[in-house]
């Protein structure tokens, strides 16, 4: 089955503070993409990132930064330096061969000035 | 600007009360798909569509129906709206199958419905 686990439901840092985002999933396909999405206050979704499962380098952009590591099912979102324009929902998101996307209940990042 | 549109953005609904909530893309894209979004709860998988004339349940399909006549048109009607459907709904498009994967999903604005 695919499933998508953000355990953190609710996260507050101070400007300035790093801050890691955790998504683990489960997929049967041997071949996938993971993606996350941002949900600022406005409330529509901004897609952040896609990673193939064929790539397991990190990837950095500008302050954002993901760690997927596929032997721990994990594709972890780090903000350096977070800025109050960073508080959103945050999502991960696995498309499933047959067009669903699966998402996780999602993170509320807030970050205190 | 090309996209995906979604009508009305607010809507206020009685109990009892039927509705549909229209989406319109103009990518060419097959699959287009509604989703709920409750607090704490994500966003759910009501129904999708890989293509004109096909369409399927996804995680929470009662008490909504859809069809999909043309490649551009996907609209998701409440048949008679209950406050558990109180939500904000989204729409999605994308390229089919693996290709759609590969390209990403672009959502809809969102329609915010309150039942009372």
């Amino acid at each position: 089955a695919q499933k998508v686990t953000q355990a953190q439901t609710e996260i507050s840092v101070v400007e300035k503070e790093d801050v890691t985002l955790d998504c683990v999933y489960e997929t049967r396909d041997t071949t996938y993409y993971l993606f996350w999405y941002k949900q600022p206050p406005s409330g529509e979704l901004v897609f952040l990132i896609r990673r193939n499962s064929f790539d397991e380098q990190n990837e950095i952009s500008g302050r954002y930064s993901w760690n997927f590591q596929k032997s721990t099912s994990s594709f972890n979102f780090t903000i350096t330096a977070s800025q109050v324009v960073d508080s959103a929902v945050y999502f991960c998101a696995l498309p499933h061969r047959d067009d669903k996307i699966i998402f996780g209940k999602g993170t509320r990042l807030h970050i205190l000035p | 600007n090309a996209g995906v549109t979604q009508t009305p953005k607010f809507q206020v609904l009685k109990t009892g009360q039927s509705m549909t909530l229209q989406c319109a893309q103009d990518m060419n894209h097959e699959y287009m798909s509604w989703y709920r979004q409750d607090p704490g709860m994500g966003l759910r998988l009501i129904h999708y569509s890989v293509g004109a004339g096909i369409t399927d349940q996804g995680e929470v399909p009662n008490g909504y129906n859809v069809s999909r006549s043309t490649t551009e048109d996907f609209p998701l009607r409440l048949l008679s709206a209950a406050p558990s459907q109180t939500s904000v709904y989204f729409c999605a498009s994308s390229y089919s199958g693996r290709t759609g994967a590969a390209y990403g999903y672009t959502f809809g604005s969102g329609t915010r419905l309150t039942v009372v």
